[in-house]
């Protein structure tokens, strides 16, 4: 199993500014890939990030807003741009494992005031 | 896009009593998974179904998935407190697991 951990586990930050999150993987993985929840929601692809070349971002996000970096296979950092509190959601960095399950980092909780 | 759909939103049941969660996805799927969210935690793979009509039990817990692929359901047999979070179905499509809406469950003692 992968063991993923997220910084900073929560923020509060004020309307315009941005904030990178990292995610770090105790294994090498080729695919990581970032998760949006909304309060009381499921889960929402937001990007794969593949170590080497740019992230494919899902329908609805895009790099502006969403810049992602994969500079290695361990590592992958998520920045959300000009906040506002729509962004405010739990933000998971997500792994696979072997043929079927996906293991998730314990998110990032971002409150946007 | 492909949607993945699960019922019922919420279920409040009394410790004892049986639970299902049905998902429904609008394309077929190669295989399901589900996850469990438990409150303030982050998802947790529980199984993996891949076979039309595949059954797969895990204690209490039942799974199915539907012969024609597009639909599977969770039952969970004589609820405990330890049950309590939110229930996700998740379908892959390529090489990416698209998620349901979730079901979550609450149990009373």
């Amino acid at each position: 199993s992968a063991v993923i951990s997220q910084k900073p586990s929560r923020d509060i930050c004020q309307r315009g500014t941005s904030l990178t999150i990292q995610c770090q993987v105790d294994s090498q993985v080729t695919m990581m890939f970032w998760y949006r929840q909304q309060p009381g929601q499921s889960l929402t692809l937001i990007a794969t990030a593949n170590q080497g070349s740019e992230a494919t971002y899902e329908s609805g996000f895009v790099i502006d807003k969403f810049p992602i970096s994969r500079p290695n296979l361990t590592f992958s950092t998520l920045t959300v741009s000009n906040m506002s509190p729509e962004d405010s959601s739990i933000y998971l960095c997500s792994v696979p494992g072997g043929p079927s399950e996906q293991f998730f980092g314990p998110g990032t909780r971002l409150t946007v005031l | 896009g492909q949607q993945v759909m699960q019922i019922p939103q919420y279920q409040h049941v009394q410790e004892g009593e049986d639970f299902t969660t049905y998902c429904n996805s609008s394309t077929t799927l190669s295989n399901i998974q589900w996850y469990k969210q438990r409150p303030g935690g982050h998802p947790v793979f529980l199984i993996q179904l891949v076979k039309s009509g595949e059954v797969k039990k895990q204690k209490r817990l039942t799974f199915q998935f539907g012969e024609a692929k597009k639909n599977s359901s969770l039952h969970i047999t004589a609820t405990q407190t330890t049950d309590v979070g939110t229930y996700f179905c998740a379908g892959r499509n390529t090489d990416k697991l698209i998620f349901g809406t979730g079901t979550r469950l609450q149990v009373f003692p």
